[in-house]
């Protein structure tokens, strides 16, 4: 079965300041990868997707994320977070074969000033 | 950018009454999909939909549960005798086909009081 982990419940990080979020996911096959970001009152955005081929993929929002094969892995990264970056963060895995997505329990992003 | 839309964006109904949530799809996908986010947890799969069928279901989407595509726009979840753990968050998503990102209205938070 699927599954998805992310290891960090909230991080907090400076205005301007780097910004990654762990993702790894349980899957016997060759997963499809997903970032969603929820800001508050508001439905899940699609940040960016791995399907196949280059393995850094760029999203949306400045946002880019590496698919690690041999880790597992599928962690999102910004260079320099904005104030409106603060929301909530799910990874999910789908597959070829399987109509639903996993998500992760999500990554509460606070930026300060 | 087209959306999907979910009405309504908060319903309030007494334990063991029926509560139909609606959706309308982005137009021209053809796969589409409840999932829902009890507060607190992961968001959750409940069943996704294609060509007037399930096509696949969680063990949550038990009897008390129902979908339906009633016209060219609409889709809707029926809940019937409601219960206290039905209190939720429910997302609509829907997909232009199976292998690409799903897209995600901005939920129906439901209160069973």
């Amino acid at each position: 079965a699927q599954s998805v982990t992310q290891p960090d419940i909230h991080i907090t990080v400076s205005e301007g300041a780097s910004l990654e979020l762990r993702c790894n996911y349980s899957y016997g096959a060759t997963p499809y990868l997903f970032w969603y970001v929820q800001s508050p009152g508001q439905g899940l955005q699609l940040l960016l997707k791995y399907f196949s081929g280059d393995t850094l993929v760029q999203g949306i929002k400045g946002f880019e994320a590496e698919f690690k094969r041999s880790q597992s892995s599928f962690n999102l990264r910004k260079p320099s977070v904005h104030w409106s970056d603060a929301a909530e963060y799910f990874c999910a895995v789908g597959a070829s074969n399987d109509y639903k997505l996993s998500f992760g329990a999500g990554t509460t992003v606070t930026v300060r000033a | 950018e087209p959306e999907v839309t979910q009405t309504p964006s908060h319903q309030v109904t007494q334990m063991g009454q029926e509560v139909i949530l609606r959706c309308v799809p982005i137009s021209n996908h053809l796969y589409f999909y409840w999932y829902r986010q009890i507060l607190g947890q992961k968001v959750e799969f409940l069943v996704s939909f294609y060509n007037n069928e399930i096509s696949e279901k969680s063990e949550i989407f038990d009897d008390q549960f129902s979908v339906e595509r009633p016209d060219g726009s609409n889709f809707t979840l029926k809940i019937r005798s409601t219960k206290l753990e039905d209190s939720a968050m429910y997302f609509c998503a829907s997909s232009l086909i199976k292998d690409q990102p799903q897209h995600f209205g901005d939920g129906t938070r439901l209160s069973i009081l």
